[in-house]
């Protein structure tokens, strides 16, 4: 069964320094999105992309943030000068047609700012 | 903006026992609901959704959701649990052409 996947499973970084997180998304889906999850919280949107775009993203998205499909295959998702507040978990998601289609998530990548 | 309120964060139970998840919404339009699951270290998994159409959603695992309109709830039920259940379940919205909200959680605990 397709599935999306991410990495790396664990990333440490430094404050200030910037990250680039990674996900694969099933290969006939069209819609990507990015939800993190701060330890002990809910999910939160982030962003999703369609057309090699961003459609929408939530309040959390800031000029810190960006998404890529650099290629056909990877969607990533670029944190700039990281903050102690941005360790959380990151989940990839995708979907075949619009947001209320199944997403499939990805296992999570967990980023610790130290 | 929707939102969503899972008003129970622990839900302790006993293996076979049956177990409801409660889930509340607020919208002012029509809105997709779906419930999601997410074992240990794991992502998460879709156990079921509602579109349209019957009010009554059947999932994976011998889960199932009522959508009730009127007291605008999307509670999640399932009649016999077992050990496996143990995990978080999260409860999501999503309104027409939106982002998807998720609530915050309610880890099911399934006691032997």
């Amino acid at each position: 069964e397709p599935e999306v996947t991410q990495t790396p499973s664990h990333q440490v970084t430094q404050m200030g320094q910037e990250v680039i997180l990674r996900c694969v998304p099933i290969s006939n889906h069209l819609y990507f999105y990015w939800y993190r999850q701060i330890l002990g919280q809910k999910v939160e949107f982030l962003v999703s992309f369609y057309n090699n775009e961003i459609s929408e993203k939530s309040e959390i998205f800031d000029d810190q943030f960006s998404v890529e499909r650099p290629d056909g295959s990877n969607f990533t998702l670029k944190i700039r000068s990281t903050k102690l507040e941005d360790s959380a978990m990151y989940f990839c998601a995708s979907s075949e047609q619009g947001r209320w289609e199944t997403q499939y998530f990805g296992p999570g990548t967990r980023l610790l700012v130290l | 903006a929707q939102s969503v309120t899972q008003l129970d964060s622990q839900v302790p139970v006993f293996e076979e026992a049956p177990v409801e998840l409660r889930c509340n919404y607020s919208s002012s339009v029509s809105v997709y609901l779906f419930w999601y699951v997410q074992y240990p270290n794991q992502g998460l998994q879709l156990l079921l959704k509602y579109l349209s159409g019957s009010t009554l959603v059947k999932g994976i695992n011998g889960f199932e959701a009522e959508f009730n309109k009127s007291q605008t709830s999307f509670h999640l039920r399932k009649p016999s649990v077992h050990i496996s259940d143990t995990a978080e379940y999260f409860c999501a919205v999503s309104e027409n052409n939106n982002d998807m909200r998720f609530g915050a959680g309610t880890r099911l605990t399934v006691k032997p």
